[in-house]
């Protein structure tokens, strides 16, 4: 168990569709990042926050949108959901701002039908 | 800007022993290396910060070497748990110090 915990585990939906994924870091992690693993693909990372604050983007479709709150936790949005937005998103956090150790959550499935 | 990781995959007997190369085009402020079994979540390995650092965890190991801009992951009499993702990931001054991923090498051994 990382410490970090993910919701939901899985979500089917239908395209056009928007969901929240939630994530709650390792407690006193400040760090928190998102990343979208398509099947038997490897991670892309979508964003970071550290401490509330936006730190870096990816390769994040501006249909995402992404938080985090003062309790550190975050929540990613994804709108007018596509066929192709199915994937596994991991969130990871760290205590540190860029170095250190990433735990993760075991992960949110994602299905557009 | 993406590390090479070689081979892509790489299918072992058990007990047989694999190495893994993550190679950067860039000067490697640390290696990171984790391992990720089908449907699961990445688990950390190993970070790897100096240049000729060598780490070990059980069977597995890993080096730095920081001129040559790459780090080996090396695994050991390899058991069935072994099977999985191999990702690595570089840290560079010059970025910023964010963590960017390999494409991973799948290895899978056989009983």
């Amino acid at each position: 168990d990382s410490g970090v915990t993910q919701t939901p585990k899985h979500l089917i939906t239908a395209t056009g569709q928007r969901v929240t994924l939630r994530c709650s870091p390792r407690s006193g992690d400040l760090s928190v990042y998102w990343y979208q693993q398509s099947l038997d693909q490897g991670l892309q990372f979508l964003i970071q926050y550290y401490n509330g604050e936006e730190r870096a983007k990816g390769n994040i479709l501006e249909r995402f949108s992404a938080q985090q709150f003062p309790d550190l936790h975050s929540e990613l949005n994804l709108s007018s959901l596509e066929l192709g937005d199915s994937a596994l998103y991991f969130c990871a956090s760290s205590g540190q701002l860029n170095t250190g150790e990433l735990f993760f959550g075991e992960g949110s499935r994602l299905t557009v039908l | 800007q993406q590390p090479v990781q070689s081979p892509q995959a790489v299918i072992l007997r058990e007990g047989e022993d694999a190495v893994i190369n993550c190679s950067s085009s860039k000067a490697l402020y640390s290696v990171h290396w984790y391992r990720q079994k089908h449907g699961e979540a990445p688990v950390f390995l190993m970070i790897l910060l100096k240049g000729g650092e060598q780490k070990g965890h059980e069977k597995i190991s890993a080096s730095f070497n920081e001129k040559k801009q790459q780090s080996s992951l090396y695994l050991t009499a390899s058991q069935l748990s072994y099977s999985g993702t191999y990702f690595c990931g570089t840290r560079h001054r010059d970025s910023n110090y964010q963590l960017i991923w390999g494409a991973g090498t799948k290895l899978i051994i056989k009983p």
